[in-house]
């Protein structure tokens, strides 16, 4: 069965420091997106993105954060500068269209400690 | 604006025995809801979704869910429970009808299986 691929599972940065999460959604899927679950919390979402563009973002997503599709297969989340409440677990996830109500799948997660 | 309540952060049950778990949900038009489960390790995996067919919905794995409009509930049931369901469960909504596919989730509920 078809599903979401993260890299990497897990990642340890230094306070300040640049991180890139790596996603491959399912093939066909034309919709992706970025949640976030801090330890504890709520999955939180962050953004989503059609044809190359962000069509939603929530306040969480800030401008340390930015998406992008670099080439046809993998979709990032990069974070410029690293805050300590930056350490969540990081879901990327896919859907075939942008309809409510159509299914998201998500992947595995990166889990991201900021020290 | 849609909100998700989970009542119970953490369920025990018995191998054989009944598996309830409650949401509850407030939004302002009818709502998409689904339920995610998460295996230790594994990302969110879709159980089953609600989008105004049927109000009782069947699910993986003998899960199912019933659509509650007069109580604002979507609770998960499964009849006998297996040690293979131990893992996290989290309820979700989307708005019916709008623009964009983003998931409000519920604080999720841990279950435990005791043999």
């Amino acid at each position: 069965e078809p599903e979401v691929t993260q890299t990497p599972s897990h990642q340890v940065t230094q306070m300040g420091q640049e991180v890139i999460l790596r996603c491959v959604p399912i093939s066909n899927h034309l919709y992706f997106y970025w949640y976030r679950q801090i330890l504890g919390q709520k999955v939180e979402f962050l953004v989503s993105f059609y044809n190359n563009e962000i069509s939603e973002k929530s306040e969480i997503f800030d401008d340390q954060f930015s998406v992008e599709r670099p080439d046809g297969s993998n979709f990032t989340l990069k974070i410029r500068s690293t805050k300590l409440e930056d350490s969540a677990m990081y879901f990327c996830a896919s859907s075939e269209s942008g309809l409510s109500g159509n299914t998201i799948y998500f992947g595995e997660g990166s889990w991201l400690t900021v020290v | 604006a849609q909100s998700v309540t989970q009542l119970g952060s953490h369920v025990s049950v018995s191998e054989g025995a009944l598996v309830l778990l409650r949401c509850n949900y407030s939004s302002s038009v009818p709502p998409y809801l689904f339920w995610y489960v998460q295996y230790p390790n594994q990302g969110l995996q879709l159980l089953l979704k609600y989008t105004s067919a049927a109000t009782l919905v069947k699910g993986i794995n003998g899960f199912e869910a019933e659509f509650k409009k007069s109580e604002t509930s979507f609770h998960l049931t499964k009849p006998s429970a297996h040690m293979s369901d131990a893992a996290e469960y989290f309820c979700a909504v989307t708005p019916e009808g709008a623009a964009g596919n983003k998931l409000t989730f519920g604080g999720g509920t841990r279950v435990l299986v005791k043999p």
